[in-house]
Parts: C-alpha cells; structure tokens; sequence
C-alpha cells in the first residue's frame, strides 16, 4: 500500500540545537500532519498543512516548531532551540483528500531524543 | 474538544479465538468518524477499519468488526480467529465530520499479545 517514509528512524540531539525531522509523503497526497507520541501515552495531533499553509496546529505545538514543504520535496518539522520536553516519537501523515473521513497514511516515526 | 479512552492496557489472547477491545469517546459534535488502527513492533501505523456515526449498522473489515453503541459513547473492536501476527498495540481514534482536515484524537492503546 501508500507508504510515508520518515528520515531518520531515530535522532539524538543536544538541548538548545535546532533538528529537523523529515518526511517523504505518499506522492499524490495534498494534506500533511504530524503527530507527537510521547513514551508510554497516545499520539497527539501537532499540525496539519496544506497548499504551503498551517491549517490547523494544537496547543502542543510551540512557537519553536515550524513545518513546511519547501518545491514539493520533503515535508518538514524543525524545532528550533529543541528542549528535553521535545523528546517523543513524531509521526508524519499524509491523506489525498480534505474531508476528514478519508485514510490518513502515517509514516513509522521518527524518535526524538533530547539530552 | 473530543476525548478517547482505552481502559484496557494490555490483553493476552490464545491464536484463533475472538478479542474484543474496549473504546470510549467523548464528543459534542452530532457527527464524526470513528477508527481503529494498529502499530506493529516495527512501527508502523496501520488502518484497520471506520465507523461512520451516522450508520447504525456495524463496520466490518476482514477479520475485524466494530460494536458502535452510539447511547454509550462506545465502539469496541472486535478480532475474529486472532493470529500470532495480530500481536500489535491497537489505537482507537476519532475526528469531527465537521472537520475540513483529518485531526485525529487517539486513545492510549490496547497492547494485544496473541500466544500459540
């Protein structure tokens, strides 16, 4: 089936650097999210994006994230200064339509780790 | 704002009975979606199957069926002639109708273990 490929599959970064965590969308999708799951909790809605906008972001994501999808390449979430309470797995997802009953497709996550 | 909840932390099961998993939800829209999806030890995120709030009957995919009691706020997952395979943490979610974007609002999991 579509798949949605994360680079990496893990990253170990410095409190206070900047990271950027990409995403390679199924090719036709249009809608792009990214969900946060910390350790042990359920996966939280982060931001959706289209047509080079944020549609939509949650209160858990902080002024220090920002996304975008710069030429139709990879659709990124940078965190930039990152803090320890950044640390989780973040799932990319991708959908082809903008209704809010279609599949959704997620990527297998890329962890985050802060120290 | 919507809310999911999963009870049931983890559940063991012996290959080829049926399973059924718990899902509660809370919402004040009159119309949304309803999805079960499972992670695999490797990852990745899978979509199982959907209910539609506005159909009373009860979504059916494979293997896998739904119990949607609308008065209850309930739509627990039921796994017919489970597989070693269909060891996984399964995620029940949900989204407004009303919404122009997927926003899914997911549970804590149900971590199932199927043993020979």
């Amino acid at each position: 089936g579509p798949k949605v490929l994360q680079i990496p599959s893990h990253q170990i970064i410095d409190m206070g650097q900047m990271v950027t965590l990409n995403c390679d969308p199924v090719s036709n999708h249009l809608y792009f999210y990214w969900y946060k799951q910390i350790l042990g909790q359920q996966m939280e809605f982060l931001v959706n994006f289209y047509n080079g906008k944020v549609m939509e972001k949650s209160k858990l994501f902080k002024d220090q994230f920002s996304v975008e999808r710069p030429d139709g390449s990879y659709f990124t979430l940078k965190i930039q200064p990152t803090a320890l309470e950044d640390s989780a797995v973040y799932f990319c997802a991708s959908s082809s339509r903008d209704n809010a009953n279609t599949e959704v497709f997620f990527g297998k996550g890329t962890r985050l780790t802060v120290v | 704002a919507q809310k999911v909840t999963q009870t049931q932390t983890s559940i063991s099961v012996m290959e080829k009975t049926t399973v059924t998993m718990d899902c509660v939800y809370e919402t004040r829209d009159s119309s949304y979606f309803l999805f079960w999806y499972k992670q695999t030890a490797s990852g990745e995120i899978v979509f199982l199957i959907r209910q539609d709030s506005y159909k009373k009957e009860n979504a059916t995919e494979g293997h896998y069926s739904l119990n949607f009691q609308k008065p209850k706020s309930s739509i627990g997952l039921i796994i017919t002639a489970t597989q070693i395979e269909d060891s996984a943490v399964y995620f029940c979610a949900m989204t407004p109708a009303s919404s122009s974007f997927s926003k899914l609002v997911f549970g804590q999991g149900t971590s199932l273990s199927v043993v020979p």
